[in-house]
Order: structure tokens, then C-alpha cells, then sequence
């Protein structure tokens, strides 16, 4: 059974840096891209990073870019988003999710863990 | 970009009426496209991928059609369990999703 587990949530200032973190298991790390997806509070789905199977390829929104980076540890089944110079529309439930195919990064997202919440205010 | 729009952004219907939700896209995303449902609280769920292929154990009441710009799921006999928030998603540039329906009982 796959499983995420996302890690490392919590409340900042404007300005801040935080790193989540998500431990997978049930599948393959290496073999699938990974992504993370957020959702502010009574809003919508938006994409915000996706890394490619082996981690050298990255893509990102420009609502994120050059602020936050997304990694992966590949012997530790671990994926990661480094979020810098974070603002309070930043503030969202955090997940990850599991890119569907082996090898591939343009497709859908096929399992996701249960969410981080991260909250940015003065 | 890729814009994903969806209607209604609130539905409410009866158990057993048959429900749609449609999808359009600002330009052709061909059949890349998916649909998620998400409950209060929880995490998306992956229900129907490439349009039309229903991920494994979803009820068969669902079903999702379409291709190029516009896209429908369709709930054939609503139940209780339905109530939940929709989304749509493309996959055909990077990744972008529809802004939401609220699936509610009467």
C-alpha cells in the first residue's frame, strides 16, 4: 500500500523559511516523479512543485519560484520543499502526491498523503 | 497557461438524480485530463485519469468523458457518500486545476 507521510508544518512570520518534509513507502521511491500541492483554507487545489524520478529535473509555478525548492533523498525515500522569504498567502495545507507513472513527470497525480499545515502571520 | 474552468461552483441534487460537472480548458489539453474528489478535512482522491479511465475501486456511478477543451464527470445515481468538492485537473502543461464544484444533497 503506498503511503505519504508529510512532516515539518507549523506557524512562521512573514519572511520565514520552513522545510517539509514527506516519507514514502509501498512503492518505488526512485523509480516516480513527485509533487507537492497546496490548498489555502476554504480555497482550490494549486500546484506548486513537481521533481523528476531521479531529482534533476524541477518545475515550478511562477506564484513559487526563486522562494521555494523542491528535493528529494532518494536512499531515504524522502521528498522535501525548502520554502523561503515565505508571505502570509503562502499559508495552506501542504501535500504531496505521487506522479502516476513510472518515469514519467506529465502525468496525473495518483496518490497523496494526508497534508502539512503551514501557517504564515505577524 | 493552461485555465481550467468548471460549473457549476455549487450543486444540489437528490439521492439517485444524476449529476454533471463540466470542465473547460482555455486551449486543448486532448484527453490529459483528471478528476479528483476531496472531502472535508481529508486529502484529494484520485477518481477518473486521460479523461475517461476510472482509477481502480472507484463505483462505476462515475464516469468522466471528453476531449480538447471540454470535459464532463458525470455521478449517474447520487448517494450520501458523493458529498464532496470536485476537481478537475490538466496534465498536458505541467499541471493546473479547476477552481472546484461543492457536490451537496438536498
Amino acid at each position: 500500500e503506498v503511503q505519504l507521510l508529510e512532516s515539518g508544518g507549523g506557524l512562521l512570520q512573514p519572511g520565514g523559511s520552513l522545510k517539509l518534509s514527506c516519507a514514502a513507502s509501498g512503492f518505488t521511491f526512485s523509480s516516480y516523479a513527485m509533487s507537492w500541492v497546496r490548498q489555502a483554507p476554504g480555497k482550490g487545489l494549486e500546484w506548486v512543485s513537481t521533481i523528476s524520478a531521479g531529482g534533476r529535473s524541477t518545475y515550478y509555478p511562477d506564484s513559487v519560484k526563486g522562494r521555494f525548492t523542491i528535493s528529494r533523498d532518494n536512499s531515504n525515500n524522502t521528498l522535501y520543499l525548502q520554502m523561503d522569504s515565505l508571505r502570509a498567502d503562502d499559508t495552506a495545507v501542504y501535500y504531496c502526491a505521487q506522479v502516476a507513472v513510472p518515469a514519467a513527470i506529465t502525468e496525473y497525480f495518483q496518490h497523496w498523503g494526508q497534508g502539512a499545515l503551514v501557517t504564515v502571520s505577524s | 497557461d493552461i485555465q481550467l474552468t468548471q460549473s457549476p461552483s455549487t450543486l444540489s441534487a437528490s439521492v439517485g438524480d444524476r449529476v454533471t460537472i463540466t470542465c473547460r480548458a482555455s486551449q486543448t489539453v486532448h484527453t490529459w485530463l483528471a478528476w479528483y474528489q476531496q472531502k472535508p478535512g481529508k486529502a484529494p482522491k484520485t477518481l477518473i485519469h486521460k479523461a475517461s479511465i476510472l482509477e481502480s475501486g472507484v463505483p462505476p456511478r462515475f464516469s468522466g468523458s471528453g476531449s480538447g477543451t471540454e470535459f464532463t464527470l458525470t455521478i449517474s445515481s447520487l448517494q450520501p457518500d458523493d458529498c464532496a468538492s470536485y476537481y478537475c485537473q490538466q496534465y498536458h502543461g505541467y499541471w493546473t486545476f479547476g477552481q472546484g464544484t461543492k457536490v451537496e444533497i438536498k
